[in-house]
């Protein structure tokens, strides 16, 4: 089974409106990390947003928020008001364990196209 | 601060020719990571190294491939003979524990090789 799967493989979104990229994840430990990357035309991975299995809030970083339902093993990042910046591949990925900073897995990518 | 550095950013070589590939992690991160992508594959973890020592290098698809990292602000990726089914983008990343709980890999802007 995949450890990390995007079901989308592309999404579209008016600028200026929210859009929802979906995750889920499967994992037997209980403590794990959660990452979303951003990947532009241009090549690079950008870290966007983390978070921990043990943490009680959803993470925010300005315009980026995950929506983490960890009983349903569900990582959804949110964009809000989306920019034509935001077209880019978005990657999903899990560190499974505590002291494990080794190993993370990537899902296959969400490409988001931002229509002007 | 200065992001992963990674050299060259662009690499065109003929079959069976050695190929090396450079990486400088940030500095005081104690993992490094070497990450192959390619279409048909996606993003697939070839090898980490953590302080120095190469942890696990389950991903490195065959002999031809080896990593070193001599000391902790460089590491080499290394493919001879290069063949062209090699040509993909290649990324080192960079982490750390720390004293945080959150180890997010930053990620070098890639090289593209080309295998002719």
């Amino acid at each position: 089974a995949q450890k990390i799967t995007q079901t989308q493989p592309g999404m579209f979104v008016q600028e200026k409106e929210a859009v929802t990229l979906d995750c889920t994840y499967d994992t037997s430990d209980q403590s794990y990390g959660l990452f979303w990357y951003k990947q532009p035309s241009s090549g690079e991975m950008i870290f966007l947003i983390y978070q921990g299995s043990y943490d009680e809030q959803n993470a925010t970083e300005g315009r980026y928020s995950l929506n983490f339902q960890k009983a349903r093993k569900s990582a959804n990042l949110v964009i809000s008001a989306s920019q034509l910046g935001d077209s880019a591949m978005y990657f999903c990925a899990m560190r499974e364990g505590r002291f494990n900073a080794g190993k993370s897995t990537f899902g296959d990518g969400t490409t988001l196209t931002v229509k002007p | 601060d200065a992001g992963v550095i990674q050299s060259p950013r662009h690499e065109v070589t003929e079959m069976g020719q050695e190929v090396t590939l450079r990486c400088k992690p940030i500095s005081g991160h104690d993992y490094l990571f070497w990450y192959r992508q390619t279409m048909m594959r996606g993003l697939e973890l070839l090898i980490y190294f953590n302080n120095n020592v190469p942890i696990d290098d389950s991903g490195m698809p065959e002999d031809r491939f080896s990593a070193k990292m001599p000391n902790a602000s460089f590491s080499t990726l290394k493919i001879q003979p290069s063949e062209p089914r090699d040509s993909a983008v290649y990324f080192c990343a960079s982490s750390s524990l720390g004293t945080g709980y959150t180890d997010t890999q930053y990620f070098g802007p890639g090289t593209r090789l080309t295998v002719l």
